[in-house]
């Protein structure tokens, strides 16, 4: 089994649409992050958390929730999708005695029409 | 200006070549860097980790930082056909956020 799930896989939802992306790991690490990544723009930072009662906004977090349920699950939600949120989605976990590390999940493609 | 550049390639070699990714850096606090590889459809692994400036070796692998260039590289030698991914360079100041380059694409034909 994968050390950081993510569910689902693949998702096409409508505009407007509420979705929500999960993540769960057994890494036992106590950070954890939600990536999205675009072509020609890299890995952007949506939002990330270093324990369970810490949640911080990353660089482009508009338009996006998040929740900590326990140091093994993170979930990130859309409220109200729109088209530019079709991107590749990963979750990522790293240790807080070695922060630098992070280690990815599969990936959730998401696509908006 | 991106905090970090990165060559988007594509990068196309013949298997066994010598191959030469690089990343540059505008941020003087960044002291941690790091390669990624991922494969399509995948998520990025890390492949390097490197801490302050000098080189790393691990197997066919070389990771080399120059911070007074601001200025990282990644050696591949004798490449393979799975040795095809993109490549992204990524780095921090030290208990922070990652800040990853845009990846290079690269391909090695048999």
């Amino acid at each position: 089994d994968a050390d950081v799930t993510q569910t689902p896989r693949n998702r096409i939802t409508k505009t407007g649409k509420r979705i929500m992306l999960e993540c769960s790991q057994t890494k036992g690490h106590d950070r954890m992050y939600w990536y999205r990544q675009d072509p020609g723009l890299g890995l952007r930072l949506i939002y990330y958390s270093f324990d369970v009662k810490d949640i911080n906004k990353g660089e482009i977090s508009d338009g996006y929730s998040v929740s900590r349920q326990a140091q093994a699950k993170f979930s990130l939600s859309l409220e109200s999708a729109i088209p530019n949120q079709t991107a590749l989605y990963f979750c990522a976990t790293s240790d807080s005695g070695y922060t630098d590390q992070a280690f990815f999940g599969q990936g959730t493609r998401l696509t908006v029409v | 200006q991106k905090e970090v550049e990165q060559d988007p390639g594509p990068l196309s070699v013949p298997e066994g070549a010598i191959v030469s990714l690089n990343c540059t850096y505008s941020n003087s606090a960044f002291q941690y860097f790091m390669w990624y590889r991922q494969y399509s459809r995948k998520g990025p692994e890390l492949l390097m980790y490197t801490y302050s400036s000098g080189n790393k070796e691990d197997g066919r692998f070389t990771a080399q930082v120059d911070k007074s260039s601001k200025y990282i590289s990644l050696f591949i030698r004798d490449s393979q056909p799975s040795d095809s991914a993109t490549y992204l360079c990524a780095m921090s100041a030290g208990f922070q956020k990652l800040v990853f380059g845009t990846g290079t694409r690269l391909l090695v034909s048999p």
